[in-house]
């Protein structure tokens, strides 16, 4: 069954250091989500990307993140300068369209930073 | 406001019982979605069944079904013939088809099945 891969699965870095997570969706999916779940907390969202731009975001999503589909198959999300609070596990996740009944996600990758 | 509230932090049920999660919704948007995920302990999101605001029937998936009262706003998650394997995280979520594609969750509930 296609899934949705995430890389790493679990990445630790030092405070202010750049980060980049990287996510495959499912091949003939359209749009790439990205999620955030501080440990023991309810998953936020993060941001939506659909034909090569971000069509939507949250609050969350400042200035200090930013995501992009460098070829035809990965998706990233970069942080830079992390902070602790950007600790948390960071879900991608893709849908055929934007009004799709099933939204899979990934295994998610877990961010600690110290 | 809380867009989707999962009032119940715990819940425990017995094999083979039934479990209902339970979840309400707040939203004036007249087309939206409902969503339930499963989280194990290993943090992997799954997805188990999706109900339309616009479905006539009560979506169904297997063991799952959601109980979906949209005078009430509530889409209770009925887990039957509950397995060990069922202990997890449960996580309602909504979509707001104006408000894009972003979904919303809610806290979650854990689920323990004993033996």
């Amino acid at each position: 069954e296609p899934e949705v891969t995430q890389t790493p699965s679990h990445q630790v870095t030092q405070m202010g250091q750049e980060v980049i997570l990287r996510c495959v969706p499912i091949s003939n999916h359209l749009y790439f989500y990205w999620y955030r779940q501080i440990l023991g907390q309810k998953v936020e969202f993060l941001v939506s990307f659909y034909n090569n731009e971000i069509s939507e975001k949250s609050e969350i999503f400042d200035d200090q993140f930013s995501v992009e589909r460098p070829d035809g198959s990965n998706f990233t999300l970069k942080i830079r300068s992390t902070k602790l609070e950007d600790s948390a596990m960071y879900f991608c996740a893709s849908s055929v369209s934007g009004g799709s009944r099933e939204l899979f996600f990934g295994e998610g990758s877990r961010l600690t930073v110290l | 406001a809380q867009k989707i509230t999962q009032t119940q932090p715990g819940m425990f049920v017995q094999e083979k019982e039934a479990v209902t999660l339970d979840c309400t919704y707040d939203t004036s948007d007249p087309s939206y979605g409902l969503f339930w995920y499963k989280q194990p302990s290993s943090g992997e999101m799954i997805f188990l069944i999706y109900q339309g605001s616009y479905d006539q029937q009560n979506a169904t998936e297997g063991r799952y079904s959601l109980n979906f009262q949209k005078a009430r706003k509530s889409a209770n998650l009925v887990i039957s013939a509950s397995q060990l394997g069922d202990s997890a995280m449960y996580f309602c979520a909504m979509r707001e088809n104006q408000a894009g594609t972003a979904l919303i969750f809610g806290k979650g509930t854990t689920l323990s099945v004993s033996s």
